[in-house]
């Protein structure tokens, strides 16, 4: 079974420009989520999907940060404009669908996105 | 919302020795509890879990204790070898899925060979 697939692995941008990060999840899996690590910290939830709607995003700068998961299943996650302090590998990782008792809250990660912003 | 306390941040053991990494939760709702190692440049994978009505879980050489009561729970790797050596991350959250994990801010094990 494939992972979640996350592109760009690696992407350095200026200050004040833009960047997008793409999210495949596990196939069937209802769930998608994107999580902020920052060097040396555990990851933090920014957003989080069932299906295409949105469940939480209360964490989400949503000034500068954008996300959309059209069709319920692949996801993008943008930001405009980039600050300094957006540094950081930005995590993709989906669940299954339903609470089936034992597994439902299984979350599997992709290998992340890192951003250097200077 | 909840909180995850985890300790120690780094940790340093001989190789065979035990190593044991601790956590604590502070909202009551939580009733699932993951634990994952993080690699060098890779996505943090899962390694073990337990749910709130079992109170320890083993697999081969890691084992994970919960004690509900005390909002305390924690990861025991024994045998340790250097391939051991990584980040570990505890969790917590609801076994909906309605919430997402709240992580802990990570343990470095450093196996030395």
């Amino acid at each position: 079974e494939a992972g979640v697939a996350q592109s760009p692995r690696y992407k350095i941008i200026e200050k004040r420009q833009s960047v997008a990060f793409w999210c495949n999840p596990i196939s069937g899996h209802a769930t998608l989520y994107w999580y902020q690590q920052i060097l040396g910290q555990g990851p933090k939830l920014l957003i989080q999907f069932q299906n295409n709607g949105v469940v939480d995003d209360s964490q989400l700068p949503k000034d500068r940060f954008s996300a959309e998961r059209l069709k319920g299943v692949d996801s993008t996650l943008k930001i405009q404009p980039a600050k300094l302090e957006d540094s950081a590998v930005y995590l993709c990782a989906s669940s299954p669908r339903e609470y089936r008792g034992y597994s439902g809250n299984t979350i599997y990660f992709g290998e992340g996105s890192w951003l250097t912003v200077v | 919302g909840e909180n995850v306390e985890q300790h120690p941040s780094t940790l340093s053991v001989q190789e065979g020795d035990s190593a044991v990494i601790k956590c604590t939760y502070s909202d009551s709702a939580s009733n699932y509890f993951p634990w994952y190692k993080q690699e060098l440049g890779k996505g943090p994978q899962l390694i073990i879990d337990i749910r709130s009505n079992v109170g320890e879980k083993k697999d081969q050489r890691i084992a994970v204790t919960l004690n509900k009561t005390a909002k305390h729970f924690s990861l025991h790797i024994t045998e340790t070898q250097p391939e051991d050596s990584a980040v570990y991350f505890c969790a917590a959250s609801e076994d909906t899925g309605r919430r997402a994990l709240t992580f802990g801010s990570g343990t470095r094990l450093q196996v030395q060979p």
